[in-house]
């Protein structure tokens, strides 16, 4: 199985600041024949279900504020909110779809300072 | 949209079956992958399988002599049977829509689902 391992495991920022999570898989995820990074980012606030931000490492789901972004490629990985607002508290998780089992990250928690 | 809706017993005995049904609206299980994930109380997300394709599977190696994920199209639903269960089954368990086996693009809400005698 890939394992991904994230960090920090928590992390508390001031509003407005810049917060970044990072994201490593035990092996390659980049599929040459495509150049595709097969990794996904989710947030999960209290009590709901994930809800998805990223795909294909960098594509942002649609609804998305922009101030989401993610970026890397082959085993590290890195999610970014650029001006931390409230709403923005939650954990979030990597996750990998490049081979089955399917796996994730064990989460960073974000709050606000 | 694709909404989706888990129902199914709360409480489950030790050594018993979890079943749980996932109801798809918005969205045919006759196309596409659909997925099981579960998350034991605090802790993180576990990827359990999925079924597409109108009734192929693939199950988290770990998972698979005591799990069946199966579909009724007619109903459009899909469901979880988890066999022989233990305390360490105890999670909330979503279903979702798993964009062509890739990503969860739309996920329920979850049922917890306790087992214990």
């Amino acid at each position: 199985d890939i394992v991904m391992t994230q960090s920090p495991d928590s992390l508390a920022m001031s509003l407005g600041e810049r917060a970044t999570i990072n994201c490593k898989s035990s092996q390659s995820i980049l599929y040459s024949s495509n150049n595709k990074n097969y990794l996904a980012w989710y947030q999960q606030k209290a009590g709901q279900p994930p809800k998805l931000l990223i795909y294909w490492a960098s594509t942002r789901e649609s609804g998305v504020p922009d101030r989401f972004s993610g970026s890397g490629s082959g085993t590290d990985f890195t999610l970014t909110i650029s001006s931390l607002q409230a709403e923005d508290v939650a954990v979030y998780y990597c996750h990998q779809y490049y081979s089955t089992p399917h796996t994730f990250g064990r989460g960073t928690k974000l709050e606000i300072k | 949209q694709v909404q989706l809706q888990e129902s199914g017993p709360g409480l489950v005995k030790p050594s018993e079956t979890l079943s749980l049904t996932c109801t798809v609206s918005g969205g045919s299980i006759t196309s596409d992958y659909w997925s099981w994930i579960r998350q034991p109380p605090g802790q993180g997300l576990e990827w359990i399988g999925y079924i597409y394709d109108g009734g192929s599977t693939k199950y988290k190696p770990s998972l698979r002599s005591r799990l069946t994920i199966s579909l009724d199209t007619s109903k459009n639903q899909f469901f979880l049977n988890l066999r022989s269960v233990t305390a360490a089954d105890t999670a909330v368990y979503y279903c979702a829509s798993w964009k062509s086996g890739w990503y969860g693009d739309y996920w329920g809400q979850g049922a917890l689902v306790t087992v214990s005698s």
